[in-house]
């Protein structure tokens, strides 16, 4: 069965410097790997997402993230961050059958 | 305007008082599911449905019902609520098994 890490829980950056969000996972065949945001009081937004192909993911409001097979990983990133990036982030991988998420990493940014 | 529309947005009950939370999407999505989110966790899928009168058991299915008779309408019953499924609910909306779009969930207290 798959599975997905994201070994922080909580990540803080300074406005305007570039930002990570870290995602591990694990997955018997192809994965198909996504991340959502999640705003306070809000439901999930997709954010991007990656099938097969080029590594590097564009998605919205300027992330993208980068499929790493050896290393199984698919980190968020952005180059600048925003104040109205803060929120929580959620990795998620699926097999054929199934989708697994997360536990989640609030992102902070501060001014 | 693409929506998964969630009812009611906060609920607290009591143990045994059966329940229902509503959810309706206006895409013609034939994937829809339900999740639950807790602290640490991440979101964890309770039932999804394929298509009309067609539904399956997620990860944690036990405690809650799911009926989709019609396209549009995805409803989670609980029929007998225990303190433990006290949480915060979405629903989901998709083409596919990823979900898409997200309602903005039903925090639901149970005492």
């Amino acid at each position: 069965a798959q599975s997905v890490a994201q070994p922080e829980d909580q990540v803080n950056v300074a406005e305007g410097n570039p930002l990570t969000v870290k995602c591990t996972y694990s997955v018997s065949g192809n994965p198909y790997l996504f991340w959502y945001v999640q705003y306070p009081n809000r439901g999930l937004q997709f954010l991007l997402k990656y099938i097969t192909g080029d590594n590097l993911v564009k998605g919205s409001y300027g992330f993208e993230a980068e499929f790493n097979k050896s290393q199984t990983s698919f980190h968020l990133k952005k180059p600048s961050a925003l104040v109205s990036d803060s929120a929580l982030y959620f990795c998620a991988v699926r097999d054929i059958d199934d989708m697994r998420f997360g536990a989640g990493t609030r992102l902070t940014v501060k001014p | 305007e693409a929506q998964v529309t969630q009812n009611p947005r906060y609920l607290i009950t009591v143990t045994g008082k059966k329940l229902t939370v509503t959810c309706s999407q206006n895409m013609n999505h034939e994937y829809m599911s339900w999740y639950r989110q807790d602290p640490g966790l991440g979101l964890r899928q309770i039932y999804y449905s394929m298509n009309v009168e067609v539904t399956d058991k997620g990860d944690v299915p036990e405690g809650y019902k799911v009926s989709r008779k019609e396209k549009r309408n995805f409803p989670l019953i609980l029929e007998s609520p225990s303190p433990n499924q006290t949480s915060l609910y979405f629903c989901a909306s998709s083409l596919d098994r990823s979900p898409l779009h997200f309602g903005n969930g039903t925090r639901l207290t149970v005492t």
